[in-house]
């Protein structure tokens, strides 16, 4: 069955970074795009960035561009979301989910790692 | 990349049908087929419960079914129990090759 486990997580300052991994399992990794999607404490869920299966192409939600950057290891079954300057308004948890890509829908999440920004 | 329009919060008694609304524009909703639904529970991860506008994933019971007209999309519900008391999000892609969410409905199930 397909699992998606994210982990790193924590505490940071504002304007540190932290580098989120999520790995993937019971699916063929290599074939699917994947996603990251965010949700800040009693909020709604914010889409946050997409790689493509074989990591040639990645789009942005226009809050986190130029500051996150969405990355995967094909090889280790491995998806990542490097965060630069984080802000406040970054808290959230951050979840990964696998593309369903003829559909243009998520349709595996994980269960989220959470990001708390705060001095 | 405002996010969809959805009402805050839905209600109805069990055995009763609801229907939640998504408006979006026709850069997302009402250009392409490509609406989903997802179901969150308190604690847990959003659950894919409707694609492609209508179709329903395996395992995903046929008293939840889709639609759209134009910019706006729908989740009926119908036959309400009380497992079905969560949030609801809709989401579309979009012509800049990103993805939006709606804003969340809460429903309560009386």
């Amino acid at each position: 069955q397909v699992q998606l486990v994210e982990f790193g997580g924590g505490v940071v300052q504002p304007g540190r970074s932290l580098r989120l991994s999520c790995a993937a399992s019971g699916f063929t990794f290599r074939s699917y795009g994947m996603h990251w999607v965010r949700q800040a404490p009693g909020k709604g869920l914010e889409w946050v960035a997409v790689i493509s299966y074989d990591g040639s192409s990645e789009y942005y939600a226009d809050s986190v561009k130029g500051r996150f950057t969405i990355s995967r290891d094909n090889s280790k079954n491995m998806l990542y979301l490097q965060m630069n300057s984080l802000r406040l308004e970054d808290t959230a948890v951050y979840y990964c989910a696998k593309d369903w890509a003829t559909c243009f829908t998520l349709d595996y999440w994980g269960q989220g790692s959470l990001v708390t920004v705060s001095s | 990349q405002p996010a969809l329009t959805q009402p805050a919060s839905v209600s109805g008694s069990p055995g009763q049908s609801i229907i939640i609304s998504c408006t979006g524009t026709s850069s997302d909703v009402g250009g392409y087929n490509y609406v989903s639904w997802y179901q969150q529970h308190p604690g847990k991860a959003p659950k894919l419960m409707i694609y492609e506008v209508f179709k329903r994933p395996s395992g995903v019971s046929n008293r939840f079914s889709g639609s759209k007209s134009g910019n706006t999309a729908s989740l009926t519900i119908s036959g309400l129990q009380a497992e079905d008391e969560a949030d609801y999000y809709c989401s579309s892609f979009t012509n800049s090759g990103t993805w939006v969410f709606g804003g969340g409905t809460k429903l309560t199930v009386l």
